[in-house]
């Protein structure tokens, strides 16, 4: 069966710092891979968007990039971390056979 | 999602009660109808879908229905009981499978 990670589940970081959030599926080949941000209270807002190894598309105007180095490897990264950026970021995965499954999410703050 | 429309935004309702959640849509050729409930804190998790080629799923207590020719489905949830409460998202679903989500029904059962 397939399995999604997402790693940390909390994080608190400081205006101006990177960032690296990982996720990671197992038990499938070639999924398609996605990023959601939820605000508190609000939707989800999908970020990005992957195809494949190397293939990220991008929904929103934004100070993150994602990055897929390996079929079952989605990163999410910042450079710089603005206070907008706090959030619940969920992991998500499908491939033909299956419908959307999320990770546990990580819970960003920003200070 | 962008073409979803979902009412009501806030659903409360007494335990043991019905509650319905309805989806509008506006694309003919869509073809895949998911729900997903999410708790308070945690990740979106699917609850029940339907297919295009059916009129109505059941699964113990939840039930969607699909009216093609209206172009709407809806969440039944029948013997409401607190755990119950949470929110409900029928996300639209375009192009690589991905799902667009919108702010979603929160529904609250009352003890």
């Amino acid at each position: 069966s397939q399995t999604i990670h997402q790693w940390p589940a909390t994080l608190v970081q400081p205006v101006g710092s990177p960032l690296s959030l990982e996720c990671t599926v197992e038990g499938t080949s070639n999924p398609n891979l996605y990023w959601y941000r939820q605000a508190a209270g609000r939707g989800l807002q999908l970020l990005f968007y992957s195809v494949g190894i190397g293939q990220i598309s991008s929904e929103v105007p934004q100070n993150l990039s994602a990055s897929r180095p390996q079929d079952r490897q989605f990163i999410l990264s910042s450079k710089k971390l603005l206070l907008s950026d706090s959030g619940f970021y969920l992991c998500a995965w499908t491939d033909r056979n299956q419908p959307q499954h999320f990770g546990d999410g990580t819970r960003l703050s920003i200070l | 999602g962008e073409n979803v429309e979902q009412h009501p935004s806030t659903l409360s309702v007494q335990e043991g009660d019905s509650a319905v959640i309805k989806c509008t849509y506006s694309d003919s050729a869509s073809n895949y109808f998911p729900w997903y409930k999410q708790e308070l804190g945690k990740r979106p998790q699917l609850i029940i879908d339907i297919r295009s080629n059916v009129g109505e799923k059941k699964d113990q207590r939840i039930a969607v229905t699909l009216n093609k020719t209206a172009k709407h489905f809806s969440l039944h949830i029948t013997e409401t009981q607190p755990e119950d409460s949470a929110v409900y998202f029928c996300p639209d679903r375009g192009a690589t499978n991905k799902l667009i989500f919108g702010t979603g029904t929160l529904l609250a059962v009352q003890p």
